[in-house]
């Protein structure tokens, strides 16, 4: 079935340094990948996403690229601060079963 | 701004005591879902209203059930809550159903955190 894979975490780096947070996907299909960040005590917000293959979702310095050929969905930072320490949770929406599937989340540290 | 609220953000009730969690959207969105989180967990997802029609997800107890009044609000019955049931319930909306694409990204509420004494 339909799965969302992410690094364990927690990942920890210091203020500047470039982050990548692995997602790799299985689908049947061609689903829509998504990237959403939950700050403590908060709920999920939207962070990217991109709906096709090679398709590049960015926003607020966070990209990431829909690769068809690997099936990953991999998120990067080039320069981190210590405001993005938060857990990233990368998600597909699966079209032939209506589903909507998280990866089990990566928790950033970031020090100063 | 268009937004997903959820009331109360933090619960606290009793064991076996009836609760209901609130969530409300502006976004005038057809799908709202709920989400159990527990800590360190990915959302799991209880069940979900397309418009009136809902769906409940198989492994879901029979202890939580949902009701949407309108397309506006959308509510979280817990029947008898358990120990097992503190957690982190997030609200979603999303345009349309997972199978349209492009209408699919969910968007969420802050989420009421559940404690059971």
């Amino acid at each position: 079935g339909d799965s969302v894979t992410q690094m364990e975490g927690p990942v920890t780096l210091s203020e500047e340094a470039f982050l990548t947070i692995n997602c790799t996907y299985t689908a049947t299909g061609y689903p829509s990948l998504f990237w959403y960040v939950q700050y403590p005590g908060e709920g999920l917000q939207l962070l990217l996403k991109a709906t096709k293959a090679d398709d590049k979702g960015s926003n607020k310095g966070f990209e990431a690229t829909y690769r068809k050929e690997t099936t990953s969905f991999h998120l990067e930072k080039g320069s981190v601060q210590v405001s993005d320490s938060a857990v990233y949770f990368c998600a597909l929406s699966a079209y032939n079963f209506n589903k909507f599937y998280f990866g089990s989340g990566t928790k950033l540290n970031v020090k100063p | 701004d268009a937004m997903v609220i959820q009331n109360p953000r933090y619960q606290v009730t009793q064991f076996g005591k009836p609760v209901t969690l609130s969530c409300s959207q502006t976004l005038n969105h057809n799908v709202m879902y709920w989400y159990q989180q527990k800590s360190s967990q990915a959302p799991k997802l209880l069940f979900h209203y397309y418009d009136k029609d809902f769906n409940n997800e198989a492994d879901t107890p029979d202890n939580f059930q949902s009701r949407r009044p309108n397309t506006s609000f959308c509510f979280l019955d817990i029947r008898s809550p358990g120990l097992g049931d503190a957690a982190m319930y997030l609200c979603a909306t999303s345009r349309d159903h997972p199978a349209t694409r492009g209408t699919d990204t969910q968007y969420f509420g802050p989420g009421t955190r559940l404690t059971v004494l």
